[in-house]
């Protein structure tokens, strides 16, 4: 199956700035979503990321807090704007081909808000 | 999407064979069985996924009862690599989104 790399693994940054995350998957994928996982937590969808259209926000999630790109089929960000403590968790993306009909996932990134 | 219910922890004896199960009492007919786990510190891994029928590969099996309502995730050599949290979640396939529950976390000790 395809493989994932997202960047950077972890972080540590200041409240009210911002992060952007990176992933860039090795073949072409049909659906591409993100994920946080706040700690000792399940995961929670934040959004899927349309490729040439504004991304799909799960109830709670607002484009504002969390713009996402995905200018092709094989690379998407997700921005984590003006950071709180509150925001400190593992994003996740991860992707799927209409094919495979599974998800896989990168490896998260880890972050922290001072 | 249809819910499900798991228990939250399981305990198995390294080379025993750990039996996870999972209840989608509301599945709808054309909603699939998913098993992903996480190991500590890493993405989700998909595992295994069926519809109707049982089904093997090489990492695990996986028992789907006849009326659908609930399955059962089988490792059959657990060792201690295997420890991790096994999410169950039925979903529709073509790219519908995925959206996980609490989990089990399986403990495999020597």
């Amino acid at each position: 199956s395809a493989v994932i790399s997202q960047k950077p693994s972890r972080d540590i940054c200041q409240r009210g700035t911002s992060l952007t995350i990176q992933c860039q998957v090795d073949s072409q994928v049909t659906m591409m979503f993100w994920y946080r996982q706040q700690p000792g937590q399940s995961l929670t969808l934040i959004a899927t990321a349309n490729q040439g259209s504004e991304a799909t926000y799960e109830s709670g999630f607002v484009i504002d807090k969390f713009p996402i790109s995905r200018p092709n089929l094989t690379f998407s960000t997700l921005t984590v704007s003006n950071m709180s403590p509150e925001d400190s968790s593992i994003y996740l993306c991860s992707g799927m081909t209409a094919t495979n009909e599974k998800l896989f996932f990168g490896s998260g990134t880890q972050l922290s808000v001072l | 999407d249809a819910k499900t219910t798991q228990p939250p922890s399981m305990d198995c004896a390294e080379g025993r064979a750990a039996n996870l199960p999972c209840n989608h009492s509301t599945i709808s007919g054309n909603e699939y069985v998913y098993w992903y786990r996480q190991i500590h510190s890493q993405g989700p891994q998909y595992i295994i996924h069926g519809l109707k029928n049982n089904e093997t590969n090489e990492m695990a099996s996986l028992i789907i009862t006849e009326d659908r309502k609930s399955s059962t995730l089988i490792l059959p050599h657990a060792t201690l690599r295997d420890t991790a949290v096994y999410y169950c979640i039925v979903s529709r396939t073509g790219g519908f989104k995925t959206i996980f529950g609490a989990g089990t976390r399986l403990f495999v000790k020597a």
